[in-house]
């Protein structure tokens, strides 16, 4: 199975910075990775997708990037909203469809 | 549009079925997963569906145990589980599959999750 490592596994920021959240994998996977965050009783929400695609009506300060092995999420400009979970997730081959450990952005 | 049901409280050695409701697309269309999330733990896929029902995969976490199904005339999707263990609770989502022209699969729609808890 494809190892994911996230880092880091807590970041704490305040409203307007700028953060950056890391994945890498064992292998490379091309550009099949995609982010997701998550917040406390809600359903997971796409943010990009093939490593840096936005997803539709997801905000512009979201951006990914990266292939092979390393890849980035980052958030320009922190909004009240974007606190929460981070999960990078990988698509490569064949299932299991693997997970980093996520990232918990919280208000400094 | 996903909405899961049948969550709840088992025995270990017990069984379960969550059913995952569609709308909103053409269900027939897509392959669908489900996925759980334990308390405190990230996330884990842990089964897939293709779109005729012509494939199924498990993660080995849950292979022999539970067993993912589908009714396209009714826009459902299912996951059997058998032989629950306590390391089975977790809250449990079913979502879409999209797979691009470069390869690259993603889950864009999810369920709010059903909570399943198994305990003596």
């Amino acid at each position: 199975d494809i190892q994911m490592t996230q880092s880091p596994s807590s970041l704490s920021a305040s409203v307007g910075d700028r953060v950056t959240i890391t994945c890498r994998t064992s292998q490379t996977i091309r550009t099949y990775l995609n982010w997701y965050q998550k917040k406390p009783g809600k359903a997971p929400n796409l943010l990009i997708y093939d490593a840096s695609s936005l997803q539709s009506g997801v905000p512009s300060r979201f951006s990914g990037s990266g292939s092979g092995t390393h890849f980035t999420l980052t958030i320009t400009s922190l909004q009240p909203e974007d606190f929460a979970t981070y999960f990078c997730q990988q698509s490569y081959s064949t299932p299991p469809y693997t997970f980093g450990q996520g990232t918990k952005l919280e208000i400094k | 549009h996903l909405v899961e049901s049948g969550g709840g409280f088992v025995k270990p050695g017990g069984s379960l079925r969550l059913s995952c409701a569609a709308s909103g697309f053409t269900f027939s269309d897509f392959y669908m997963s489900w996925f759980r999330q334990a308390p405190g733990k990230g996330l884990e896929w842990i089964s897939y569906i293709s779109g005729s029902a012509t494939y199924t995969y498990n993660a080995d976490s849950v292979k022999g145990r539970f067993t993912i199904s589908r009714d396209n005339a009714n826009n459902s999707l299912y996951l059997q589980m058998n032989s629950l263990r306590a390391d089975d609770t977790a809250v449990y989502y079913c979502a879409r599959s999209v797979l691009k022209p470069t390869g690259c699969r993603y889950f864009d729609i999810w369920g709010r999750g059903s909570l399943v808890s198994v305990s003596s």
